[in-house]
């Protein structure tokens, strides 16, 4: 059990285009979701906090408006990098709370890899 | 503020050696201690977590830990590395405060030599 998807695994997108990244819980509900984006050989960096039926909580220096994330159903959450550049290439990886609420665990998606061109 | 401290970006060893892996953490209340590991081009992988209770907590692929609350470390440890061992291999922390929130270690990429 508690089982987080990705897609797409890997995106291609010409500079200025915007993608959209999805994360589901398949087997659990999750109410909280994390974004993180991963440098090449480095760690993970956590983005924002996406809360089900509220707005997003986004750490100091990540744009909102460029990084929208949308958090619509209890087992759905969206990233959509709007207006890509190159700079935005990485990896981004979302993840949520176990179902077990006491167990302090997270999730993780097994990420997604946008190359902007 | 916590933070979380992996002195070691490389570790290489040799195939069927003990290694050690060292994490180091700052908070002033109680933790939860998490190792995930990372293969080539994958997501996150949860190895093991202290909680609470023993300190010595067993993972998976034959992986344990042990927390160190005077020392406030979690060192991860194997007796014998496998080739198929080969990944990074990240320390995380999270308190009753954070809401879940890790705060992650810069990670240790282990290196296995045949």
């Amino acid at each position: 059990g508690a089982v987080v998807s990705q897609h797409p695994s890997w995106v291609i997108c010409k500079s200025g285009t915007s993608v959209k990244i999805e994360c589901r819980s398949l087997d659990f509900q999750a109410t909280t979701m994390f974004w993180y984006r991963q440098f090449p050989k480095q760690s993970l960096m956590l983005m924002a906090t996406s809360n089900e039926g509220s707005k997003a909580t986004y750490e100091q220096g990540v744009e909102k408006d460029k990084f929208l994330i949308n958090h619509a159903s209890l087992t759905l959450s969206t990233l959509t990098v709007t207006s890509a550049h190159p700079e935005d290439s990485s990896f981004y990886i979302c993840s949520a709370p176990g179902p077990i609420f006491s167990s302090y665990e997270q999730y993780f998606g097994p990420g997604t890899r946008l190359t902007v061109t | 503020a916590q933070s979380v401290t992996q002195l070691d970006s490389q570790v290489p060893v040799f195939e069927e050696a003990p290694v050690e892996l060292r994490c180091n953490y700052s908070s002033s209340v109680s933790v939860y201690l998490f190792w995930y590991v990372q293969y080539p081009n994958q997501g996150l992988q949860l190895l093991l977590k202290y909680l609470s209770g023993s300190t010595l907590v067993k993972g998976i692929n034959g992986f344990e830990a042990e927390f160190n609350k005077s020392q406030t470390s979690f060192h991860l440890r194997k007796p014998s590395v496998h080739i198929s061992d080969t990944a990074e291999y990240f320390c995380a922390v999270s308190d009753m405060d954070s809401n879940y929130q890790l705060i992650w270690g810069a990670g240790t990429k282990l290196i296995i030599k045949p």
